[in-house]
């Protein structure tokens, strides 16, 4: 069974900071997805950014990166120049290619920027 | 844009009530998902299908089934509704092929 863990429940910073939300995950998979999601307060979950874990090289998106460690099986989001807008939770997932593609996910982070 | 509907924001049923909660996208997704959201619990799996008339367990299936009679409809049913079903319920559907998953707003369901 595939696990994913998010040990920071809560974290906050000042606006126009960066902040590291932490992600660690636990699969004897080799051909797997790693992917960031944002829950807005009572808005819909959002892909904030996505990674192939064959692609040594780390995604980006904007504002929005990761640091993927395969062997330490780490996965962590950082954020530049935070907003207000993205005090959400924020949730990591793990993927394994198979008949429905099933999710697995953390317990999320809740992130608020303060002005 | 992939649109991903749920029948209802908030639900307040009573307990032993049958319960339906319908989801619908719009994008001729194969796969279809129902979790539940709690806190500190994060999301967890229900139900999910990768096609009509397919349905497989998720991680929590007791308490719970589903339907998928149609490709772009997939209804979670709560038999008998009990107080500690009270929760978010999340829908989502994903291509096979794109591997994101698109979410609807979520229904508030509350067992009194």
């Amino acid at each position: 069974a595939q696990t994913v863990t998010q040990s920071q429940p809560e974290m906050s910073v000042q606006e126009a900071e960066t902040v590291t939300l932490s992600c660690t995950y636990d699969t004897s998979e080799n051909n797997y997805y790693l992917f960031w999601y944002k829950q807005p307060p009572s808005r819909q979950m959002i892909l904030v950014i996505r990674q192939e874990a064959y692609k040594q090289q780390n995604a980006t998106e904007n504002r929005f990166s990761v640091n993927f460690q395969k062997a330490a099986k780490s996965f962590s989001l950082k954020i530049s120049d935070s907003q207000l807008g993205d005090t959400a939770m924020y949730f990591c997932a793990f993927m394994k290619r198979n008949t429905g593609n099933q999710f697995y996910f953390g317990t999320g982070t809740s992130l608020t920027v303060i002005p | 844009d992939v649109k991903v509907t749920q029948s209802s924001r908030y639900l307040v049923k009573r307990t032993g009530e049958k319960v339906f909660l319908e989801c619908v996208q719009d994008m001729d997704h194969e796969n279809m998902f129902w979790y539940r959201q709690d806190p500190g619990l994060g999301l967890r799996l229900i139900y999910f299908s990768y096609d009509v008339k397919m349905k497989e367990k998720g991680d929590i299936p007791e308490g719970y089934s589903v339907s998928r009679e149609k490709k772009e409809r997939f209804s979670l049913i709560l038999e008998s509704a009990s107080t500690n079903q009270t929760s978010m319920y999340l829908c989502a559907s994903s291509t096979q092929n794109s591997y994101e998953q698109y979410f609807g707003p979520g229904t508030r369901l509350t067992v009194t």
